[in-house]
């Protein structure tokens, strides 16, 4: 069954690291992993996608195992404007792509 | 940001009747999507387009249809609105110009919150 698994929340304090986790068991042989950042009353917003191993861009890095069955998100040096709900995206066979339910992040001064 | 525009961005309704929601782009491109957004469950794809005319279902589609007439328009509507559809719609589209999938970026329109009393 394709199930994309996410924390619901997360806490965090500003100017550290935070490694949200998503859980993907059955992700399609050729299909990415991306996430997406939400603010209130808006449209998630593209961060960061990824195949396989470390992607690394301006904002986040991603993780991906070899078994490609979970993927972490890593924002580094988080501030209070990171606070938001973040979103991982998978695709099973089909054109099966599933979102998961979103971990609000929440940092603190 | 991708020119989306969703109209309405707020709509309150009564159950049984029907309704349409708008999702226009002026970025051309192939793959059109919508999603709606409830608690707990995240974004859930309704329906997508990939070319003028062609649609597909997706996770949750009952209840919903969809048309596509010009490439810039994908219309969303709820035949007879139910209580159980009152949520956040989302339109996305696909960065891509040839194909659609998750090798793509999608770029979301700002929402339509749709209440049906």
């Amino acid at each position: 069954l394709a199930k994309t698994t996410q924390p619901i929340s997360m806490d965090s304090y500003e100017g550290q690291e935070v490694n949200i986790t998503c859980s993907h068991n059955n992700i399609a042989t050729n299909d990415y992993i991306t996430w997406y950042q939400q603010f209130p009353s808006q449209g998630p917003r593209f961060i960061i996608q990824g195949y396989k191993t470390k992607v690394t861009n301006e904002v986040a890095s991603l993780f991906i195992p070899a078994d490609r069955k979970s993927s972490t998100l890593s924002l580094p040096r988080v501030s209070l404007s990171d606070t938001a709900v973040y979103y991982c995206l998978v695709g099973y066979n089909n054109n099966d792509m599933r979102f998961g339910a979103g971990t609000r992040l929440t940092v603190k001064p | 940001d991708a020119g989306i525009t969703q109209s309405p961005r707020h709509k309150v309704t009564e159950t049984g009747t029907p309704v349409t929601l708008r999702c226009h782009q002026t970025e051309n491109h192939r793959y059109m999507y919508w999603y709606r957004q409830d608690p707990g469950h995240g974004l859930r794809l309704i329906h997508y387009s990939y070319g003028v005319k062609d649609t597909d279902k997706g996770e949750v589609s009952d209840g919903y249809s969809v048309s596509r007439s010009k490439t810039e328009d994908f219309l969303l509507t709820l035949e007879s609105a139910t209580s159980s559809q009152t949520s956040v719609y989302f339109c996305a589209i696909s960065a891509s110009l040839f194909s659609g999938g998750t090798n793509e970026k999608l770029f979301f329109g700002s929402g339509t919150q749709l209440s049906v009393l």
